[in-house]
């Protein structure tokens, strides 16, 4: 059973570029969360998405976006790099249990924007 | 507003010894509480979650917490440090059932033969 898969693992991108992260759950999950985690700090929350909408959203502005397609994989969407979006982006997988659900994170993807 | 503060950014031990890393919660609910650990290069691992009932709850790899309503603390343990053990650990924190998960900075233990 594979658990959840992240793309590309590494990424260099220039300021004001955009990228694209993407995400596969672990099987039979159906609900895909999206953590930042800069260098030596804990992940910071930046979205979640649950029957391919957006169900809870941290503060994060507008350039990040995402989505969630019927297959309940995901993209993560950065417009405008700037400097400080260089961290390690996390995946988290989960089946909706009413509150109850573990999450289950991919091995990241590690973006450096110069 | 949600918050986890994790007492002691780097905690040092030695192979065989007690572990005790510190997590403190700030909530208006009783809440979802987790520990994590992720190792170098990797994504987290859930090591041990309290959702309701036992206080004390046990993890993988020997690890345990226990839930203190009155301290608004979720501390781990493990009774003797493996070598294995080093690694980054996360005290995590959500109120509700559909809210976002908060994480704390973070606890690097490193274990000394």
């Amino acid at each position: 059973d594979a658990g959840v898969t992240q793309s590309p693992t590494h990424l260099i991108k220039t300021r004001g570029q955009q990228v694209t992260l993407r995400c596969s759950p672990k099987s039979g999950h159906d609900t895909v969360s999206w953590y930042q985690q800069a260098l030596g700090q804990g992940p910071q929350f930046i979205f979640q998405y649950y029957e391919e909408e957006e169900r809870q959203r941290g503060n994060f502005p507008d350039r990040f976006s995402g989505h969630q397609f019927p297959n309940y994989s995901s993209e993560l969407n950065v417009n405008a790099l700037l400097l400080g979006d260089s961290a390690l982006y996390l995946c988290a997988s989960s089946l909706d249990m009413g509150g109850e659900e573990t999450q289950y994170f991919g091995p990241g993807t590690r973006l450096l924007v110069l | 507003a949600q918050s986890v503060t994790q007492l002691g950014s780097h905690v040092s031990v030695s192979e065989g010894a007690l572990v005790l890393l510190r997590c403190n919660y700030s909530s208006s609910v009783p809440p979802y509480l987790f520990w994590y650990v992720q190792y170098p290069n990797q994504g987290l691992q859930l090591l041990l979650k309290y959702t309701t009932g036992a206080t004390l709850v046990k993890g993988i790899n020997g690890f345990e917490a226990e839930f203190k309503k009155s301290e608004t603390s979720f501390h781990l343990t493990k009774p003797s440090a493996h070598m294995s053990d080093a690694a980054e650990y996360f005290c995590a924190v959500k109120e509700t059932s559909y809210d976002k998960v908060i994480f704390g900075p973070g606890t690097s233990l490193s274990v000394i033969p």
